[in-house]
């Protein structure tokens, strides 16, 4: 299996663009999160689905944030406007069942540049 | 807020001593995880201990788990340069809560 894919997997852009970032979890796999990772505050859930479903979102920063799971295979996190404080890397992970039942497996991870 | 907290931040020895971490959390857990982190890379799962258990081996790594005292703690035996990276613990409270929380992490440096 090729893993946890993720894309692009770096992403300089100014503020204000839109900035997609991308997600193909492990097949069989019924959860996915996403996490941001910076110096200051670690990493952080943002949110995370089961069976295509958001579970918890709770940990999206602002409404310029948005996540989609159109299918099993495919998630999207949205920031639209970007801001410079939205700089970080970006995982996805995804797991066989749910939340902290299981292990977690990382992406690659996007490192998000908005100047 | 952090559930889990690593100490120390950074831990620096040479190939072939022996590394320990620790790790503290404030609530109940239905079980706690360990994770690795290579510089620029994603976060790899190493091992997971159930709230019952108290101690658990793979390979070269034990982890032991004191729920009276909600700690637990990390040991690398016979250190390698390969093992230089950044350690995480990950807390998971049960229940309806499928949330991993992960602290800020240890950075260890194993010099050749």
């Amino acid at each position: 299996d090729a893993g946890v894919i993720q894309s692009p997997r770096h992403e300089v852009t100014e503020m204000g663009q839109e900035v997609t970032l991308r997600c193909k979890p492990i097949s069989g796999h019924n959860s996915l999160f996403w996490y941001r990772q910076t110096m200051m505050r670690g990493l952080e859930l943002l949110i995370y689905f089961n069976n295509n479903v958001p579970i918890d979102d709770s940990g999206m920063p602002e409404d310029r944030f948005s996540a989609k799971m159109p299918n099993a295979s495919f998630s999207t996190l949205k920031i639209q406007p970007s801001e410079p404080r939205d700089s970080a890397v970006y995982f996805c992970a995804s797991s066989l069942h749910g939340g902290g039942v299981a292990e977690q497996y990382f992406g690659p991870g996007t490192r998000l540049t908005v100047t | 807020s952090q559930q889990g907290e690593e100490d120390p931040q950074a831990l620096s020895i040479q190939e072939g001593e022996n590394a320990t971490m620790n790790c503290s959390y404030k609530t109940s857990i239905n079980n706690l995880q360990w994770y690795r982190q290579n510089s620029g890379r994603g976060l790899v799962h190493l091992i997971l201990i159930r709230s019952n258990e108290r101690e658990k081996h793979s390979g070269r790594l034990r982890v032991t788990l004191d729920t009276s005292k909600k700690s637990s703690s990390l040991l690398i035996t016979a250190s390698r340069a390969a093992d230089t990276a950044s350690y995480f613990c990950a807390t998971d409270p049960g229940g309806s809560n499928y949330k991993l929380t992960f602290g800020k992490g240890t950075l260890l440096t194993v010099n050749p």
